[in-house]
């Protein structure tokens, strides 16, 4: 399973780290990503980490890119999301999910029950 | 950037069949996974590579995607299955669809 941690109340152009606990599998071995949900709105993905094989290769939403960050902590089986610049617009559940890969395409097979950061003027 | 367009909402009656559409250009190229979300709960994958379930996921769901539209069926449908539905695919960055608000009255 996967548990995230760290959402807050966070003022326009603060900063957050989001934490997602990995149990049960090797955080290594799969592509880890980070899906928001604003309030009353659908899912957005906002980033992934890709596995140990593909030498754990960040990518990003282009609403994100450059603000914010994915990493992993080995030793821990944590995965990190770090925001910066944070704006209204930010303001969402973020849920970690765990990517099966299959030919031509990813699945999130594995979803935390989410973290809430809201932003605020 | 990619889109995908799906119907706000759909309703069915309980035993009847419901039908969710998700729309984009040549999505029949692409692989469409499915997911449904319960009111307050997080999102479950119910079906990925357009009509393969994941272990679990009951038989009356099944999936289908051709030419520019991916469909989510729902044989028999039951009150349990009233939820948010959400189309996604991988088009150099993965993509929602809007999601379709299942209503079984």
């Amino acid at each position: 399973q996967v548990v995230e941690s760290g959402g807050a109340l966070v003022h326009l152009g603060g900063s957050l780290r989001l934490s997602c606990a990995v149990s049960g599998f090797s955080a290594s071995d799969y592509y880890m990503d980070w899906v928001r949900q604003a309030p009353g709105k659908g899912l957005e993905w906002v980033g992934r980490t890709r596995n140990k094989p593909n030498e754990y290769i960040t990518e990003y939403a282009t609403s994100v890119e450059g603000r914010f960050s994915i990493s992993r902590d080995h030793s821990k089986n944590l995965v990190y999301l770090q925001m910066t610049s944070l704006k209204g617009e930010d303001t969402a559940v973020y849920y970690c999910t765990k990517v099966g890969q299959y030919y031509g395409s990813h699945a999130f097979e594995v979803w935390g029950q989410g973290t809430k950061v809201t932003v605020s003027p | 950037s990619y889109e995908l367009a799906q119907p706000p909402s759909v309703s069915v009656s309980p035993g009847q069949t419901a039908t969710i559409t998700c729309s984009g250009d040549n999505l029949g190229d692409k692989y469409v996974c499915w997911y449904q979300q319960k009111t307050g709960q997080s999102p479950v994958l119910v079906m990925f590579q357009d009509m393969k379930r994941p272990s679990g996921i009951p038989e009356r769901f099944s999936g289908s995607n051709s030419g520019n539209t991916a469909t989510l069926t729902i044989s028999g449908t039951q009150t349990m299955d009233e939820a948010d539905y959400y189309c996604q695919v991988w088009a150099g960055g993965e993509v929602f669809g809007g999601g379709t608000k299942l209503t079984v009255l």
